[in-house]
């Protein structure tokens, strides 16, 4: 199964809002409500930003936030800061025999 | 506080197997999963597997059949991961992470450090 599609970059000014997206299919992201989003910052481990769609963990801004539309599911970030400049990956159970599958990750730069 | 400590960095020849461990500590170890996730050089995120650390249980990606054993001790909260027959293209860092009790929840809420592993003839 291939990984579910994301941008490869996205930007925008610091204040500004950016959204991105995470297409699967109807087998993973579309049959599920169990997309996870991670922000990567070089050189250090994966950070879970949104879980369960839309769910925040306690400590995360609420600058962040999901949906799911369909088959493709959306990060969007409020108010763009410098330190929201990290590489962002999707993630999605996809049931048996696949079982979990992420995007190719998403590069946001902040202008 | 919830805390993983992956073991160090490892150079491999190819055929050879590698283990990396993951200690985990700041939480009840048997009321979690951890999901093992790889990174190659410059490439995204890659799930490699799942394991329960109350009846051992697993589940791996399709890719790795036959190469990757998970298993946890609960004596010491520790879960490991062994990949055989290593190639270059398993040059990777790998991280452990904590995640629930049934597979495919994909809340990785705590990660370890990573360990990179180094395949080279």
């Amino acid at each position: 199964q291939s990984a579910l599609t994301q941008p490869a970059s996205v930007s925008g000014s610091p204040g500004q809002s950016i959204t991105i997206s995470c297409t699967g299919t109807s087998t993973d992201v579309g049959n599920y409500n169990l997309v996870s989003w991670y922000q990567q910052h070089p050189g250090k481990a994966p950070k879970l930003m949104i879980y369960e769609g839309s769910k925040r963990p306690s400590g995360v801004s609420n600058r962040f936030s999901g949906s799911k539309s369909g088959n493709t599911a959306s990060l969007t970030i409020l108010g763009l800061q410098a330190e929201d400049e990290a590489d962002y990956y999707c993630c999605s159970y996809a049931g048996s025999p696949t079982y979990v599958i992420f995007g190719g990750g998403t590069k946001v730069t902040v202008l | 506080q919830v805390q993983l400590v992956q073991s160090g960095a490892e150079v491999k020849k190819p055929g050879a197997s590698m283990k990396v461990s993951c200690k985990t500590s700041g939480y009840t170890f048997t009321r979690f999963g951890i999901s093992w996730v790889r990174q190659a050089p410059g490439q995204g995120l890659e799930w490699m597997g799942w394991i329960s650390a109350y009846n051992n249980n697993t589940f791996h990606a399709q890719n790795l059949q036959g190469r990757v054993t998970m298993t946890t001790d609960t004596s010491t909260s520790t879960a490991y991961m062994e990949l055989r027959s290593l190639r270059s293209d398993d040059t990777a860092v790998y991280y452990c992470a904590r995640d629930y009790l049934v597979v495919g929840g994909t809340r990785f809420d705590y990660w370890g450090q990573g360990t990179l592993v180094t395949v080279s003839s």
